[in-house]
This record gives structure tokens, C-alpha cells and sequence, in this order.
């Protein structure tokens, strides 16, 4: 079984702020985590991903992650917010013989001037 | 350009009248998905595809079915629509079952009102 936690589903920035949005992720077999975006009115786009190899990942936009294997973690950051990150982020997590994914619940983050 | 194709954006129906979203994928994968999206469950899965005619339960299927006749094609198909179907609707493919690796491709969307 696989599972992904988000807290806090409203963070709030400032533009130009460190951007901090937390997922935790439970399976029992060696996984592989995904961050996704959603902008209003839009389908999801790939942020990144870590399957294997290096665990910092850097995505687009700025945004990277980092796998701890230890902490079962796989948060995102941005070291700079802009106000066109403003969106829905989700993190998911597959594993096992299929390609199901399996999401958080969603953290929205609003970034003011 | 590779996408997922969802239709109709926009539905709006009546309890108890069969409807169909449909789903379309230009990029030969194998596994296909519908997944519904509600404010704080994130998203769940309905019913998936690995392959041409192979079909399975996702976490919410009841009150779904799904065809997978073609390999670009997946439709929702919604038998006798009732309110609590009222949601956000997104079909996903991706390629190479059973590495789970690979990211998915999401359409735009098909927002359903069940009246």
C-alpha cells in the first residue's frame, strides 16, 4: 500500500520568499515521488520526479526536491517565489508493478506582494 | 504535440441520464486512467487500463464503468449519474506499465454537475 501526506493545504508567501511546501510518503516498496502543479481552469503538469540515482531533483520553474529516504520525505522548494507560482501543488507517489499514482490532497499556495 | 485530450470541458446534467466523457491520447501509451479530483481528497482513481482490453478498479469506482477498445482511446462512462458525481474529472496516460516510473500525462479537465 502507498500513501502521500501533505501539510498545510494553504501556504502563504511573499514574492521573493523561500517557497516550503512539505510531503510525506508511506510504501513498502521502493518508491518513486512526483510533484505535480495545477493552475485554475488547467489539467496537471510535471513539476518533477525522482525514480532512481541523485536525490536532490531539479524541476521547472526553479523548483527542485529532495528524496530522504530516512525521513520518508520528498518536499519542494523554490528559493524565490514568484506571483505567477501561485497554483495547486500536489505530490504523488507510485510504486509496485503498476503506474498507479497515489495523491496528496493538495497544498494551494498563494504568494502576495 | 503529445496530449491528452479530454471531452467535453463542461457538463452539466440531470440525475439518472447516461453520459460518456471521452478520452484520447496521441502518444501510444499503454496505461490509461480516470481520475476524479474533490476539495481536500486530492485525487483518487477510478478505474485504469495496462492495456488494450484490460481494465481494473481503481480506489472509487462505484458508479463508473470504462471501455479500453483502442489503445488511444479510454472512456468514463457515467450509467445513471447521481449528485454525489459531481466533481472534477481528469483521464491520464502514461507508458511503460509496471516500472511505475514514468510520469503521467493529464488532460484539462472535464467538470461534471450532476443535477
Amino acid at each position: 500500500a502507498q500513501s502521500v501526506t501533505q501539510l498545510g493545504s494553504h501556504v502563504s508567501v511573499s514574492e521573493g520568499a523561500l517557497v516550503l511546501l512539505r510531503c510525506n510518503y508511506s510504501s513498502s516498496v521502493p518508491p518513486y515521488l512526483f510533484w505535480y502543479v495545477q493552475y485554475p481552469n488547467q489539467g496537471l503538469q510535471l513539476l518533477l520526479k525522482y525514480t532512481t540515482g541523485a536525490t536532490l531533483v531539479k524541476g521547472i520553474n526553479g523548483f527542485e526536491a529532495e528524496f530522504k529516504k530516512s525521513e520518508t520525505s520528498f518536499h519542494l522548494t523554490k528559493p524565490s517565489a514568484h506571483m505567477s507560482d501561485a497554483a495547486e501543488y500536489f505530490c504523488a507517489v507510485s510504486a509496485g508493478t503498476a503506474s498507479k499514482l497515489t495523491f496528496g490532497t493538495g497544498t494551494r499556495l498563494q504568494v502576495t506582494l | 504535440e503529445a496530449q491528452v485530450t479530454q471531452n467535453p470541458r463542461y457538463l452539466i446534467t440531470v440525475t439518472g441520464k447516461k453520459l460518456t466523457v471521452t478520452c484520447s491520447q496521441n502518444m501510444n501509451h499503454e496505461y490509461m486512467s480516470w481520475y476524479r479530483q474533490d476539495p481536500g481528497l486530492g485525487l483518487r482513481q477510478i478505474y485504469y487500463s495496462m492495456n488494450v482490453e484490460v481494465t481494473d478498479k481503481g480506489d472509487v469506482p462505484e458508479g463508473y464503468k470504462v471501455s479500453r477498445k483502442e489503445k488511444r482511446n479510454f472512456p468514463l462512462i457515467l450509467e445513471s449519474p447521481s449528485p454525489n458525481q459531481t466533481s472534477l474529472y481528469f483521464c491520464a496516460s502514461s507508458s511503460t506499465p509496471g516500472r511505475g516510473r514514468t510520469e503521467a500525462f493529464f488532460g484539462q479537465g472535464t467538470r461534471l454537475t450532476v443535477v
